[in-house]
């Protein structure tokens, strides 16, 4: 099957700096990839979606300057936290939609948990 | 708008035992899918079983099978000799065909004990 990676796995960082998450699809070229943020014991909130070369597209009430999105190719997307406050500790997961005949299934990543002190 | 409503937070079941998860969405359009995710623990993220709305035919992925009752907008997911391992959360999802409209709508999710 299709597998997304994410990295780093875990990440712990100072308020007030930037941290960097990387999501690639191993297998498959992604045109869309998607960015979910989930708080514990909560679902998974739809931040933003990207597709390759161009701009993403936020959800209302996600600051598009304090996650920046680029998806400068079709298997890898990144998610910078830019002045990261303790408030940005969640888990973040990415996922990547594969064209596959009619059906784009859509894979997850393992997740990116950050905390931020 | 697109809604999925999960009305049970948490639920539990013996071990072999069948255990049934409830279900309901709300949508205008007619062309959808409809998902159930599982994520255990680690948290990752797996497909479980998946519904097109056109598919009269109630989908089946070994002991799990879904109730997709188009009109009453309800899509339940029954797991059968219930296992340890099935232990986790359970999120059910839909999707609009296409374009903007294509983004997954997760509901709140049931977290689900197997108790041996």
């Amino acid at each position: 099957g299709a597998v997304v990676s994410q990295h780093p796995s875990w990440v712990i960082c100072k308020s007030g700096t930037s941290v960097k998450i990387e999501c690639r699809s191993l297998d498959f070229q992604a045109t869309t990839m998607f960015w979910y943020r989930q708080f514990p014991k909560q679902s998974l909130m739809l931040m933003a979606t990207s597709n390759e070369g161009s701009k993403a597209t936020y959800e209302q009430g996600v600051e598009k300057d304090k996650f920046l999105i680029n998806h400068a190719s079709l298997t890898l997307s990144t998610l910078t936290v830019t002045s990261a406050h303790p408030e940005d500790s969640s888990f973040y997961i990415c996922s990547a939609r594969r064209i596959a005949g009619d059906y784009n299934e859509q894979f997850f990543g393992p997740g990116t948990r950050l905390t931020v002190l | 708008a697109q809604t999925v409503t999960q009305s049970q937070p948490e639920m539990s079941v013996q071990e072999a035992e069948t255990v049934t998860l409830s279900c309901t969405y709300d949508t205008s359009e007619s062309n959808y899918y409809l998902f159930w995710y599982k994520q255990p623990p680690s948290r990752q993220m797996i497909l479980v079983i998946r519904q097109e709305a056109y598919k009269q035919q109630n989908a089946t992925e070994n002991r799990f099978s879904v109730n997709f009752q188009k009109a009453a907008k309800s899509f339940s997911l029954k797991i059968s000799d219930s296992q340890l391992g099935d232990t986790a959360m359970y999120f059910c999802a839909l999707r609009v065909y296409g374009g903007s409209q294509g983004n997954l709508i997760f509901g709140k999710g049931t977290k689900l004990s197997v108790k041996p």
